[in-house]
């Protein structure tokens, strides 16, 4: 079965910090994986996506993850965290050959001054 | 442009009630969703069309159906309405049949509160 983990449901960073939030997944098949933002009282909106040519992907708003398959994970990465970072973020997982996407719980994103 | 639109973006009604949310998408694709997302901001999908056929269906409660009049529109309907289906519900498209690495594109969510 396909699945989603993302590592704390909660992260708290000082502006300016590095930002890291994990997601490990489960596949019996290659994956297609991605990572949406969701901001207070608004839709999902695509981070970026890992569709198996570079492991490292490059999304918007300086957002970075990188697909390592030995450790079935796909870490966002930002190196300086915003006021305006403060959202929640979702790890999603499609496995090959299937139209759905599969979502971990979310994790929670706040950044202080 | 709005891609996906929804609306409407708020609803409160009663239980018992009959509602429905509309969605449409000006993309193009050939490939519409509805996901829940429930109060532990928990996201899961409940139904998906392919050039208006039903292709997932999950396990929903057959008081929510779906209706595809064309492939740029999926609307639900949502019968009898409870409690436990307070909730947002988000409207999705895709290209290519969904599959592969194509991007969902999710409209803005419909907050479905029952009172």
């Amino acid at each position: 079965a396909q699945s989603v983990t993302q590592l704390g449901s909660h992260v708290s960073v000082s502006e300016g910090a590095l930002v890291l939030l994990r997601c490990n997944y489960s596949s019996s098949v290659p994956p297609y994986l991605f990572w949406y933002v969701q901001y207070p009282n608004q839709g999902l909106q695509l981070l970026l996506k890992y569709t198996s040519a570079a492991t490292l992907v490059k999304g918007i708003n300086g957002f970075e993850a990188e697909f390592k398959k030995s450790e079935t994970s796909f870490h966002l990465t930002k190196p300086s965290a915003h006021m305006s970072d403060a959202a929640e973020y979702f790890c999603a997982v499609k496995p090959g050959g299937f139209n759905n996407l599969i979502f971990g719980a979310g994790t929670r994103l706040a950044v202080h001054p | 442009d709005t891609a996906v639109s929804q609306t409407p973006k708020y609803l409160v009604t009663q239980m018992g009630n009959d509602k429905s949310i509309k969605c449409e998408q000006n993309l193009g694709h050939d490939t519409m969703y509805w996901y829940k997302q429930d109060s532990k901001k928990f996201l899961k999908i409940m139904f998906s069309y392919n050039n208006k056929e039903l292709i997932i269906n999950e396990t929903v409660p057959n008081r929510f159906s779906p209706k595809s009049p064309d492939k740029a529109h999926l609307n639900l309907h949502i019968n009898s309405l409870e409690l436990g289906d307070s909730a947002v519900y988000f409207c999705a498209s895709s290209p290519g049949g969904g599959r592969s690495g194509n991007t969902i594109y999710f409209g803005e969510g419909s907050w479905l509160t029952v009172v």
